[in-house]
């Protein structure tokens, strides 16, 4: 079974340009979650979709993010634009319902 | 305001020595407690967990110690191998939002062969 996917694996933009993010979860998994972890700190919530409806966006920063999920399959988040401090990983997760979360590799987005 | 602190930030142990990871939280409603371990270019994975029912959990050379009063778990590899060499985050979720978690810092592990 393929695991959850995110692409593309790096990103180096520059200060006020437009990136997507995408994450492919696992084949049947409704649940779908964003992460972020700034350099050397935590790892935080940004938000949840259960299928196609975010349930819970109380983490994103700022209205510079969007995030989708059309038809509750795969989801992008945007940022735009893009801010020095919105450098770090970006992880996505999915899980099934009430299961352990399946995390993607990650984003590394490098804003200039 | 960060909810779990997690603590060393990084760690250096000699192959078959001892790994300890610790952190706090303060937030009572707190009530599963998960460790995740990351190896570079993977993402975060589930490595062991623990309810505050329980003061310890052991799965293998892996152990979680939990002291409810204190507020603060650890995780502890015993005979810890180059290939335990990872990052860990420690983590917390409440109990009425099943899908929320926050998580620790990261402590980067380096085991020496």
């Amino acid at each position: 079974e393929a695991g959850v996917t995110q692409f593309p694996s790096h990103s180096v933009i520059e200060k006020g340009q437009t990136v997507t993010l995408r994450c492919d979860p696992i084949s049947g998994h409704d649940n779908l979650y964003w992460y972020r972890r700034v350099m050397g700190k935590e790892i935080k919530f940004l938000l949840h979709f259960v299928k196609e409806s975010k349930q819970d966006e109380s983490g994103m920063p700022n209205n510079r993010f969007l995030a989708e999920r059309t038809g509750g399959t795969y989801s992008t988040l945007k940022v735009q634009p893009a801010e020095l401090e919105d450098s770090g990983v970006y992880f996505c997760a999915s899980s099934q319902e009430k299961s352990p979360q399946f995390f993607g590799p990650g984003t590394r987005l490098t804003v200039l | 305001q960060q909810q779990v602190k997690q603590s060393p930030q990084s760690l250096i142990v000699q192959k078959g020595g001892i790994s300890i990871i610790n952190c706090a939280y303060e937030n009572t409603a707190f009530d599963y407690f998960p460790w995740y371990q990351q190896f570079p270019g993977k993402g975060p994975a589930l490595l062991i967990a623990i309810r505050p029912d329980v003061s310890e959990k052991k799965e293998g050379r892996f152990t979680i110690s939990f002291n409810k009063s204190a507020k603060q778990f650890s995780l502890h590899i015993m005979d810890s191998q180059p290939g335990d060499s990872a990052t860990y985050f420690c983590a917390a979720r409440i109990e009425n939002n099943f899908n929320k978690f926050y998580f620790g810092s990261g402590t980067k592990l380096n085991v020496k062969p």
